[in-house]
């Protein structure tokens, strides 16, 4: 079975604190994924990966960056924290998509942030 | 751009009733289409998935939705629910890209 691990359960911090999300998944997936979950906003995509030192923004990049050393690393970090920015945060993996695949995604269980 | 409209933000049940949650997409090209689920405390997981062929689909818990092409529809089916689906449900679309997600259905199903 595909792993995605995220380092923190739950995380508090203050604002303007930078603040590293890390996630690894042991598939070897090429593809890695941020996504925030909201209250009746469903998930939203900050930023993926397509390969090691690759990055493409999301749907909402803003006040995000991340960073991608390794295959199955891919951390997320937020510069200056603000409390707009409390949320659950999902990590996900995925093959690449082809003719044989749909490159669905495998979540991690998630890091609840709170900003205060 | 893709986009995911599900009908229902919240769908309360009693047990043994039947469940249809609708999901309707826009992308004018091929997809492939999801339902994750997120029960209480868990992480999000695959319920079913539409890649080609049969536009009827089969997933776990007995589960399974149906892709309808010209109606841009991927609406979820179960015949009769447990308590145990309760949860919230997310329906996706991947088109040229990334998988994009509905605002999620939360379910909750009553003894």
């Amino acid at each position: 079975d595909v792993k995605v691990t995220q380092s923190s359960r739950y995380l508090v911090k203050r604002t303007g604190e930078k603040v590293f999300l890390e996630c690894v998944q042991d598939m070897d997936h090429e593809n890695m994924f941020w996504y925030r979950q909201d209250p009746g906003l469903g998930l939203r995509l900050i930023y993926f990966s397509y390969d090691v030192k690759m990055k493409e923004k999301g749907d909402i990049p803003e006040g995000y960056s991340v960073s991608r050393e390794k295959k199955e690393r891919f951390s997320l970090i937020l510069e200056s924290a603000s409390t707009n920015q409390t949320s659950m945060y999902l990590c996900a993996s995925s093959l690449l998509a082809g003719a044989t695949n749909t490159g669905e995604l495998f979540f991690g269980e998630g890091s609840r942030l709170t900003v205060l | 751009a893709q986009s995911v409209s599900q009908h229902n933000h919240h769908v309360i049940l009693s047990e043994a009733a039947s469940l249809e949650l609708g999901c309707n997409y826009s992308y004018g090209g091929t997809v492939n289409l999801f339902w994750y689920v997120q029960y209480p405390g868990q992480h999000l997981q695959l319920l079913l998935k539409y890649f080609s062929g049969d536009p009827l689909v089969k997933g776990i818990k007995g589960f399974e939705a149906e892709f309808i092409k010209s109606k841009f529809s991927f609406n979820l089916r179960k015949p009769s629910v447990q308590w145990s689906d309760t949860a919230e449900y997310f329906c996706a679309v991947r088109g040229y890209s990334t998988l994009t997600f509905g605002k999620g259905t939360m379910l909750l199903v009553s003894p």
